[in-house]
């Protein structure tokens, strides 16, 4: 089956760590997502990526950085210095064409709580 | 990039028809509109998207008005299950970048 995955499901971290989630897809899309959701809040996007070895800062990209060395794989590493880390974190990925190109497909998503 | 605008919250009951109406005034000429399904601690799941007039797929209808300022989703006959949070997104065809979604509807289908 194709998709988005993201590991791991929840995820805690103290205060002071880096910590990285993963988000693989095998849909052969160029562009890559990363959002962020806070409880009863919508998606604020963190960075996104068109093409392997590129990505662009979202709304919110201080405290976070990524990588993109591979078109499956777009890693989201928040850093000590997002001040308020906690929060579900969706990754998502879109394909090609011109009307199916507007269609986002997303994980299920990293819920992180900081102690 | 156009910002929208929906109702925080609407309540139907089982069976019943519910449209949610999206506000778009700056949409540009090659934007098209899409819309989103939530369920809580999962991923927005994609279900309809249109450019003008009416497109229908086998879950919802969306309606969209010459002048494109704004749209309205169509869910016939909702279920308990239809519960969710509805986002609409206006996303410009062939950019990556990604409109906010914003708040969204929090859709209550009642017993």
């Amino acid at each position: 089956d194709g998709g988005i995955t993201q590991s791991p499901k929840y995820l805690f971290r103290k205060e002071g760590q880096n910590v990285t989630l993963s988000c693989e897809q095998n849909l052969n899309h160029d562009a890559m997502y990363w959002y962020r959701q806070d409880p009863g809040q919508g998606l604020r996007l963190i960075y996104y990526s068109q093409i392997v070895n590129d990505f662009q800062k979202g709304d919110i990209a201080e405290g976070y950085s990524v990588s993109r060395e591979k078109k499956e794989s777009f890693p989201l590493t928040v850093t000590s210095a997002q001040k308020n880390p906690t929060a579900f974190y969706l990754c998502a990925s879109r394909g090609q064409g011109r009307e199916r190109g507007n269609e986002q497909f997303f994980g299920p998503g990293t819920r992180l709580t900081v102690l | 990039l156009a910002k929208t605008t929906q109702p925080i919250s609407m309540d139907s009951y089982e069976g019943q028809e519910v449209n949610i109406t999206c506000s778009h005034n700056n949409i540009a000429t090659n934007d098209y509109i899409t819309w989103y399904q939530q369920f809580p601690s999962q991923g927005p799941r994609f279900i309809i998207q249109g450019y003008k007039t009416k497109v229908t797929n086998e879950v919802a209808s969306l309606f969209i008005p010459a002048d494109r300022k704004s749209s309205t989703l169509s869910l016939p006959r909702v279920s308990l299950s239809d519960t969710a949070v509805y986002y609409c997104l206006v996303v410009l065809s062939g950019s990556a970048r990604q409109l906010t979604f914003g708040s969204g509807t929090q859709l209550t289908v009642l017993p």
